[in-house]
């Protein structure tokens, strides 16, 4: 069974651009959720959607958004950019709301300059 | 706010020394309690999930035990390839368990 998957794996940017990153989960699962890791902050939740919805949203600004379709994949995106979000973006992905574990994936590396 | 904090930041081990990392949590009416192992660079991969106090899963070398309020994770004689940043994870409170709170992790390296 494929494991999550994240496009671009690495992406340069420059401070104000906009970035759309992609994420297809497991195959099955319904939840996806997004994570933020930096050396100074560790990981930090941005969001979750199951079945097209947001059910839960981090403490990020409205910069950061993101949408997911009906055959489950996921994409966030960051508008505006500014040095601070360079970081690491992972995608987990889980069969259902609740009891199950999230399967990672192998992340997108985001510079801004 | 829940709060996950995990101990020691870093263990340096020598290959056969066994240890143990702890996370503590400060969550009310905990659900579960998620191990990670991180390679640098990569995503996180899943361990094992706990859900009540005094469970205990084992793969391999590792070992997670849980109580009310912490969850170690058993390193028994390690090998370099054991060398990772280890993360716990809990579930924040709500109905889904999709957004989970980590601790900042225990970076392991092991020598030969």
């Amino acid at each position: 069974k494929a494991g999550v998957t994240q496009t671009p794996r690495y992406l340069i940017k420059t401070r104000g651009q906009q970035v759309t990153l992609s994420c297809s989960p497991i195959s099955g699962h319904r939840s996806v959720s997004w994570y933020q890791q930096t050396p100074g902050q560790g990981l930090q939740f941005l969001f979750e959607y199951f079945s097209e919805t947001q059910r839960n949203k981090g403490n990020f600004p409205g910069r950061f958004s993101g949408r997911q379709f009906s055959n489950s994949r996921s994409e966030m995106n960051v508008s505006t950019l500014e040095l601070g979000d360079s970081a690491l973006y992972l995608c987990a992905s889980s069969l259902g709301l609740a009891g199950g574990e999230q399967f990672f994936g192998p992340g997108t590396r985001l510079t801004v300059l | 706010e829940d709060q996950v904090t995990q101990s020691p930041e870093a263990l340096r081990l020598q290959e056969g020394e066994s240890s143990s990392l702890n996370c503590s949590y400060t969550v009310s009416g905990l659900r579960g309690l998620f191990w990670y192992r991180q390679d640098p660079g990569k995503g996180p991969e899943f361990l094992f999930t706990l859900y009540s106090a005094g469970e205990e899963k084992e793969k391999e070398r590792l070992k997670a035990t849980l109580t009310k309020k912490e969850s170690f994770l058993h390193i028994t004689a390690p090998k370099p390839e054991d060398s990772a940043t280890y993360l716990c994870a809990v579930p924040s409170e709500g109905d889904s368990w999709g957004k989970l709170q980590f601790g900042a992790g225990t970076q392991v390296v092991v020598t030969p």
